[in-house]
């Protein structure tokens, strides 16, 4: 079955830039998008269509694409932000979705 | 305001049979996509399918294909995720969430069912 791949873990210090990566084969053809998941909460949506930010979430929140990798990119790191955070793309047919495993930002 | 609104934490045995459910509100049930996700104990998001509630199409990750039916009534904005034998490792929580007109992420989500099944 498909499979998106992210790192375990990213630390960045208050203030810097942080940057999530997500790999997987089919995301030059299907959309991807990002949540965040604090202990305890359900997940956010912060980022959907590959790029697009929902209305509330910070604009320090963006993300790219290049090929097989998406990334999200957090500028301006706040304590507020260290959460888990998953991408979620379809497979190449787009019949299904799935989700990364899954990256533990540290904010140092 | 768009709520979904999940019923409450469950203990059962393995064996048993399970039907948790998902309320919508605040939006037009039938023309929104509603999906399930699981989380295990410390662990990951799970996407485990989806369904449409105005015509009960329904699309299962293969990894769920079998083991859950996820089906909808319409006429009480409900989606529900159910299972006919449950088993010690479907402890979770579970989530529903609704996916806003052409997208497939979701966009609200519901606050979760803890699902625990111990003998």
């Amino acid at each position: 079955s498909y499979e998106l791949t992210q790192p375990p873990s990213v630390s960045v210090s208050p203030g810097q830039t942080a940057r999530i990566t997500c790999s997987g084969d089919a995301l030059p053809k299907q959309y991807a998008y990002w949540y965040q998941q604090k202990p305890g909460q359900a997940p956010v949506l912060v980022i959907y269509k590959d790029t697009e930010r929902p209305s509330g979430i910070p604009e320090r929140f963006s993300a790219s694409s290049s090929g097989t990798k998406v990334t999200l990119t957090i500028s301006g790191v706040q304590a507020e932000d260290e959460a888990d955070y998953y991408c979620q793309s379809a497979d190449s047919t787009g019949t299904y979705e799935v989700f990364g495993g899954g990256t533990k930002l540290t904010v140092l | 305001e768009v709520q979904l609104v999940q019923s409450g934490a469950e203990v059962k045995k393995p064996g048993e049979s399970l039907k948790i459910s998902c309320k919508g509100s605040g939006y037009n049930f039938t023309s929104n996509w509603i999906g399930w996700v699981r989380q295990m104990p410390g662990k990951g998001l799970e996407w485990m399918g989806i369904i449409y509630p105005g015509d009960s199409d329904t699309r299962y990750s293969p990894s769920f294909q079998g083991q859950v039916t996820i089906s909808a009534d319409k006429s009480i904005s409900t989606a529900y995720l159910q299972w006919s034998s449950l088993k010690a490792s479907d402890t979770a929580m579970y989530y529903c969430a609704r996916l806003p007109p052409d997208t497939y992420s979701f966009d609200y989500w519901g606050q979760g069912t803890l699902v625990t099944v111990s003998s």
